[in-house]
């Protein structure tokens, strides 16, 4: 079993649809979570950043996390075309250097 | 403007060649990171450096080796290519402290392996 799972998509829909992307992950130790938004032919790049449980709003994007259930989520409120892009989350272990990354949702906005 | 640069965007090697990817940031980060994104396994760690001289293998590290000469470059190769390396290599750097993960991608290079 991965320690991260992300259901990779791909994901399309209209413009001005609220958009909810999630992943789930089997190890408790993780405490950071954050989601990466990647372009084509881009690297990703840090759309959203969370400590422990609990919600972070910027603008349109929220980022959940539910500890209890080892479930995260981002929220998209009136997508644009521009959200279309894959999505990463990824997430560390406190005291560690580097991440674990889901396989990515590629989401399309349609106008 | 934080800034990781990768030496080439496109790259295309014969099997049996040895292929140097080149990694640089000015942000004076201590850690960096080599990955390889593939469909459906997005990205998997090969190799990550916390400092000068010193490195760390990944996930998978096989038929890969690193080298981190200076602070700021970071150079994964490829000791003989074969076409199962064909894939998105992408370096990341990051500054260490409590709490702060965020890694900072570069563009990515794409080989191809023929």
């Amino acid at each position: 079993q991965k320690e991260v799972e992300q259901d990779p998509g791909p994901l399309s829909v209209p413009e001005g649809a609220i958009v909810s992307l999630n992943c789930t992950y089997s190890n408790s130790a993780f405490q950071y979570f954050m989601w990466y938004r990647q372009y084509s032919r881009k690297g990703p790049e840090l759309l959203m950043y969370t400590y422990s449980s609990g919600n972070k709003e910027d603008g349109r994007f929220t980022a959940q996390v539910d500890k209890s259930s080892k479930y995260i989520s981002l929220f998209i409120r009136d997508s644009q075309p521009s959200d279309s892009a894959t999505y990463l989350c990824a997430m560390a272990k406190s005291g560690a250097n580097n991440l674990f990354f889901g396989t990515g949702t590629r989401l399309t906005v349609i106008p | 403007d934080v800034k990781v640069t990768q030496s080439s965007r496109y790259l295309v090697k014969r099997t049996g060649e040895k292929v140097f990817l080149e990694c640089v940031q000015d942000m004076d980060h201590e850690n960096m990171f080599w990955y390889r994104q593939d469909p459906g396994l997005g990205l998997r760690l090969i190799y990550f450096s916390y400092d000068v001289k010193m490195k760390e293998k990944g996930d998978i590290p096989e038929g890969y080796s690193v080298s981190r000469e200076k602070k700021e470059r970071f150079s994964l190769i490829l000791e003989s290519a074969s076409t199962n390396q064909t894939s998105m290599y992408l370096c990341a750097s990051s500054a260490p402290g409590q709490g702060n993960y965020e890694q900072y991608f570069g563009p990515g290079t794409r080989l191809t392996v023929t």
